[in-house]
């Protein structure tokens, strides 16, 4: 069983559309994260979200918005896509203790043109 | 500002060679830091975590060191394999944070 999944795996999609990245966890953790991966292959924290309590990245456009029906899910919302948003985005999640891991999913690579 | 540097962006070694890989950061005081391993197209996986207790971690080939008073922590792979060969990420919370935040990242390379 795939412990962190997340779909699609790639998405291709136009400038000014509006799309969804979805993230489930099956491990129980309590704490979820999205990252951004860039072209430079920096991982840099976008979200991260604690039973009902979200960190929102300072640096992060309110065109993305993280939405959590549930604490098995955390899934990204992007409005009015750039080109600039174009990257790998990970989803990952830990136990939200300070000492543990986390557990990245295999990463949505999407390419806004 | 808060920053976590990796020196090398990328480093080669010979197999069989120890690969040392350096993270610094500054205006962190972190109870712990982590290391991870990232391949092409893949997720970073979790390899050590290392207390600001502790002075040294092993695991099999690997081995960390963290030095909270140079601010540094140092990852050793020893008899090196090609298989190694992948992005290796420092990581760390500070205080009451609760994300963790990556390093760049070091690309190494083992050459058979």
């Amino acid at each position: 069983d795939t412990a962190v999944s997340q779909t699609p795996k790639y998405l291709v999609t136009q400038m000014g559309n509006d799309k969804s990245i979805k993230c489930e966890q099956n491990l129980g953790h309590d704490t979820m994260y999205w990252y951004k991966q860039d072209s430079k292959k920096f991982l840099k924290i976008m979200f991260s979200y604690n039973n009902k309590e979200l960190i929102i990245n300072e640096t992060v456009p309110n065109r993305f918005s993280p939405k959590s029906p549930d604490k098995a899910h955390l899934n990204l919302h992007i409005n009015s896509l750039e080109l600039g948003d174009s990257a790998v985005y990970f989803c990952a999640s830990s136990q939200g203790r300070e000492n543990t891991e986390a557990f990245f999913g295999q990463g949505t690579r999407l390419t806004v043109v | 500002s808060q920053k976590i540097e990796q020196n090398s962006e990328a480093l080669n070694i010979q197999e069989g060679k120890t690969a040392t890989l350096t993270c610094n950061y500054t205006n962190y005081s972190p109870a712990y830091l982590q290391w991870y391993r990232q391949d092409p197209g893949r997720g970073p996986v979790f390899l050590l975590l290392i207390r600001e207790n502790e002075k040294e971690k092993r695991k099999e080939r690997l081995k960390v060191t963290f030095d909270t008073t140079l601010k540094q922590s140092l990852f050793h792979i020893t008899a090196s394999q090609p298989a190694d060969s992948a992005t290796y990420l420092c990581a760390l919370k500070g205080g009451s944070a609760r994300q963790l935040t990556f390093g760049s990242g070091t690309q190494l390379t083992v050459l058979p």
